[in-house]
């Protein structure tokens, strides 16, 4: 066990809905990291957060969108969603500012029909 | 940016040694890790290696770093079925360090 953790371990939706994914950082940690993980595109990095700021920008696309709150706590929200959304979302966290040691959570798996 | 390669499948006997390797392109890459996915789980640090070292060793893993080469190696000492996993490489690169992973290289344990 990492000490993150993930809600909704499963997420089924259809095209077009929205859905917000959440994440709970290890005890201590300040930064908030966003995976996406698919077959075709393999493992994506997409947004870190640290201490309530948008720190780095990966692949994430314009539909999707992130924020992390005072407790530490960080969403994931996909909007306008596409069956190319399908995958399982990671969300990883560490101490400091940069990725050095990062600790995974169980990841969310998201269908989109 | 950065790119990271990985062979997709590896398949050894118990109790033989794995090598898994990875190349990457980013010459300024910082860190370089290893992480390990079981079915159905997140992924799990194994080890990292800062990139002015050559090796680490951590129990039955060693990790050999060719800057030069840029490539990456990941030994499994005595590799048990409880090693069967998915196991990506990462680099760490540019200046907003940002990870960048591998396809990953499935190991299979033969009992």
């Amino acid at each position: 066990d990492s000490g993150v953790t993930q809600t909704p371990k499963h997420l089924i939706t259809a095209t077009g809905q929205r859905v917000t994914l959440r994440c709970s950082p290890r005890s201590g940690d300040l930064s908030v990291y966003w995976y996406q993980q698919s077959l075709d595109q393999g493992l994506q990095f997409l947004i870190q957060y640290y201490n309530g700021e948008e720190r780095a920008k990966g692949n994430i696309l314009e539909r999707f969108s992130a924020q992390q709150f005072p407790d530490l706590h960080s969403e994931l929200n996909l909007s306008s969603l596409e069956l190319g959304d399908s995958a399982l979302y990671f969300c990883a966290s560490s101490v400091g500012d940069t990725p050095k040691e990062q600790y995974f959570g169980p990841g969310t798996r998201l269908t989109v029909t | 940016g950065e790119d990271v390669e990985q062979s997709l499948f590896l398949s050894v006997r118990e109790g033989d040694s794995s090598v898994i390797n990875c190349t990457y392109t980013d010459s300024s890459s910082t860190y370089l890790y290893w992480y390990k996915q079981e079915p159905g789980a997140g992924l799990q640090l194994l080890t990292y290696i800062f990139s002015n070292m050559d090796m680490k060793q951590d129990q039955r893993l060693t990790v050999l770093l060719n800057k030069k080469d840029k490539h990456l190696s990941l030994r499994i000492a005595d590799t048990q079925t409880g090693d069967s996993a998915i196991y990506f490489c990462a680099a760490i690169s540019g200046g907003y360090q940002k990870v960048t992973f591998g396809t990953g290289t499935k190991l299979q344990v033969i009992p």
